[in-house]
């Protein structure tokens, strides 16, 4: 196991409500990176947190937003959530910006 | 055009076979290059990170051609286990950060 943990593993909501999944990084990681995966389809990346500051995005709307906390544990927001948000969020930690990552279990959202 | 494309797929192959994994990549200031595997339903594991001279880890296989911007991954001797889904991922820069992972390619190993 990786040691990247998420919360909660399973999440329904209804469109327009607003939803925050947790991220618990690796020991020793400073970075956390979230992603969305799309039933057959590869992850497509929202943004990276590096020491608690947002360091890129993906080509995702302002309603995605995150926290990195300093123990870098991080959260990721989404707001009025849509039907298309329904898919698999992960989030991957690693030691610096360009070194592999390592993902979690991910949170599997579903939007009715 | 997508950023990093992969063979379409499924792969169905025989136990004890090679097969081979292409991934192309249009950007030619990406810095870094990974293998991940994902089994159904399951978080992306990394496989082997990909150097310019080639690396190997067991049946595993990588290379890397940076002037055609293109990557492969070579599993020998397959297993059952192997059966999976196999992202091709490449980072762009160092700055920004942002791993560009490929649509994957499945491949099922069979008795």
């Amino acid at each position: 196991e990786t040691g990247v943990t998420q919360s909660p593993t399973h999440l329904i909501k209804t469109r327009g409500q607003q939803v925050t999944l947790r991220c618990s990084s690796q020991s020793g990681h400073n970075t956390v990176s979230w992603y969305q995966q799309a039933l057959g389809q590869g992850p497509q990346f929202i943004f990276q947190y590096y020491r608690e500051e947002e360091n890129g995005r993906g080509n995702f709307p302002p309603r995605f937003s995150g926290l990195q906390f300093p123990n870098y544990s991080s959260e990721l927001n989404v707001n009025a959530l849509e039907l298309d948000d329904s898919a698999l969020y992960l989030c991957a930690s690693s030691i610096g910006t360009s070194r592999e990552q390592y993902f979690g279990p991910g949170t599997r959202l579903t939007v009715t | 055009r997508k950023e990093v494309e992969q063979d379409p797929g499924p792969f169905n192959v025989p136990e004890g076979a090679t097969v081979a994994f292409n991934c192309t990549y249009s950007n030619s200031a990406s810095q870094s290059f990974f293998w991940y595997r994902q089994d159904c339903r399951k978080e992306p594991k990394l496989l082997m990170s990909v150097y310019s001279s080639g690396n190997e880890d067991g049946r595993f296989t990588a290379q890397l051609n940076r002037a055609s911007q293109y990557i492969s991954l070579l599993i020998r001797d397959s297993k059952l286990s192997d059966s999976a889904t196999y992202l091709c991922v490449v980072n762009r820069d160092n700055y920004g950060q942002n791993f560009v992972f490929g649509p994957g390619t499945r491949l099922s190993v069979l008795p």
